[in-house]
């Protein structure tokens, strides 16, 4: 079944260095999107990539989706405490088996953690 | 607008017993996903609903789970009866025009634990 695997499953790194967490999946996506969630949270909506771009900014966001190899990277660049959190990619495309649904699939996520 | 309105926050019951989370989503918002989260499967659709009608409940679990919504502002996930393997944190998200063109607002959460 498509699903978003995102790697590394953990990330450390100290405040202003620059931190890039990818996603892969297996099937043709009508998007791909981008969420963050804090410990105990619900999770918040980064960006959403179509399947007809390359590059989307946001901020200090930068996300590239590369539909050839299935696969999209985050990046957060200037990287701040703040930042700490787990991050999801979730894939979405129109389900083939039903008539009118889709399929949306997070992954399990990237722990970030930004070190003061 | 005060996003996703989930209820209970917190819940604890034992195994048998009758388990109701609630959801009020954005208002004018036409579709609603339930998601359960957990260490060891991260997250997972449930169900969703476009204009208070269920579309697909292939994520529901087993026949212990049912989700209704019965207006556009009110929607629940019941579990019964509970077990402890159903003790996980239940998201609830709302969009306008569905996930293929928009983001989705997340819920808090309700923490179940079923002892």
């Amino acid at each position: 079944s498509q699903q978003g695997e995102e790697d590394p499953q953990a990330l450390s790194i100290q405040e202003g260095e620059n931190a890039t967490m990818n996603c892969s999946y297996k099937t043709s996506i009508n998007n791909l999107q981008w969420y963050r969630q804090n410990s105990g949270r619900g999770l918040v909506h980064l960006i959403l990539i179509r399947s007809n771009e390359r590059e989307k900014h946001s901020g200090r966001l930068r996300v590239t989706l590369d539909t050839s190899k299935k696969s999209s990277s985050l990046l957060i660049t200037a990287s701040r405490a703040a930042d700490t959190a787990s991050y999801f990619c979730a894939t979405a495309a129109i389900h083939t088996s039903g008539a009118g649904s889709y399929q949306l699939t997070f992954g399990k996520g990237t722990k970030l953690s930004v070190i003061p | 607008d005060a996003g996703v309105i989930q209820s209970p926050r917190h819940e604890v019951t034992e195994m048998g017993q009758e388990v109701t989370l609630r959801c009020k989503p954005i208002s004018g918002h036409d579709y609603l996903f339930w998601y359960r989260q957990t260490m060891m499967r991260g997250l997972e659709l449930l169900i969703y609903f476009n204009n208070n009608v269920p579309i697909d409940d292939s994520g529901m679990p087993e026949d212990r789970f049912s989700a209704k919504m019965p207006n556009a502002s009110f929607s629940t996930l019941k579990i019964q009866p509970s077990e402890p393997r159903d003790s996980a944190v239940y998201f609830c998200a709302s969009t306008l025009a569905g996930p293929l063109s928009n983001e989705q607002f997340f819920g808090p959460g309700t923490r179940l634990t079923v002892l």
